[in-house]
């Protein structure tokens, strides 16, 4: 069974650009998750969807950011426009049931915004 | 002050050493406990997970959590260089109004050295 797939692996992008980052959850998982990693700190909830229903938003940093699950599949996460401090390793996981199920990781993508 | 603390380590051992990682963490609410493990440039992999107070075992792997204390530890026994990657300790709460969100620690670097 494939894991939780994410893409591109790199991103280097200039400031005030726009970047979109992807996340394909592991085949039936209904619930999809986004954290991130800034250089020197832990890792930080930024949302929760249950199919495409945004669940719990309340790490997204602000509105530059937009995630969308459209469809319940794969999700989208959109930088607009990028700020130097959104820099960091975006990670995407998901889970078959609410509550006490294990989050599957993806391999992350790692963001520079010079 | 940070929810969840974490020495970051580096920690370097001898092959087959026990190696003890911590966590401390003030939040009461959480109720479920984590240990992922990371190698570079991959995704967190769950290591062990453990519900509210008490011990468990994985092979060469313990977790305890200890709620009175709100102290969590992993024990390594007979340590690898295969186990030279970062670990994370993560928590949640309560599913009801507390999402399904984990909490991270910064993670701690092992070196297990031939």
């Amino acid at each position: 069974e494939a894991g939780v797939t994410q893409f591109p692996s790199h991103s280097v992008i200039e400031k005030g650009q726009t970047v979109t980052l992807r996340c394909d959850p592991i085949s039936g998982h209904d619930n999809l998750y986004w954290y991130r990693r800034v250089m020197g700190k832990e890792i930080k909830f930024l949302l929760h969807f249950v199919k495409e229903s945004k669940q719990d938003e309340s790490g997204m940093p602000n509105n530059r950011f937009l995630a969308e699950r459209t469809g319940g599949t794969y999700s989208t996460l959109k930088v607009q426009p990028a700020e130097l401090e959104d820099s960091g390793v975006y990670f995407c996981a998901s889970s078959q049931d609410w509550g006490t199920d294990t989050q599957y990781f993806g391999p992350g993508t790692r963001l520079t915004v010079l | 002050q940070k929810e969840v603390e974490q020495d970051p380590g580096p920690l370097s051992v001898p092959e087959g050493a026990i190696v003890s990682l911590n966590c401390t963490y003030s939040n009461s609410a959480f109720q479920y406990f984590m240990w992922y493990r990371q190698y570079s440039r991959k995704g967190p992999e769950l290591l062990m997970y453990t519900y509210s107070s008490g011990n468990k075992e994985d092979g060469r792997f313990t977790a305890q959590v200890d709620k009175s204390s709100k102290y969590i530890s992993l024990f390594i026994r007979d340590s690898q260089p295969s186990d030279s990657a970062t670990y994370l300790c993560a928590m949640k709460g309560q599913l009801t109004g507390g999402g399904n969100k984990l909490t991270f620690g910064t993670g701690t670097q092992l070196k297990v050295e031939l």
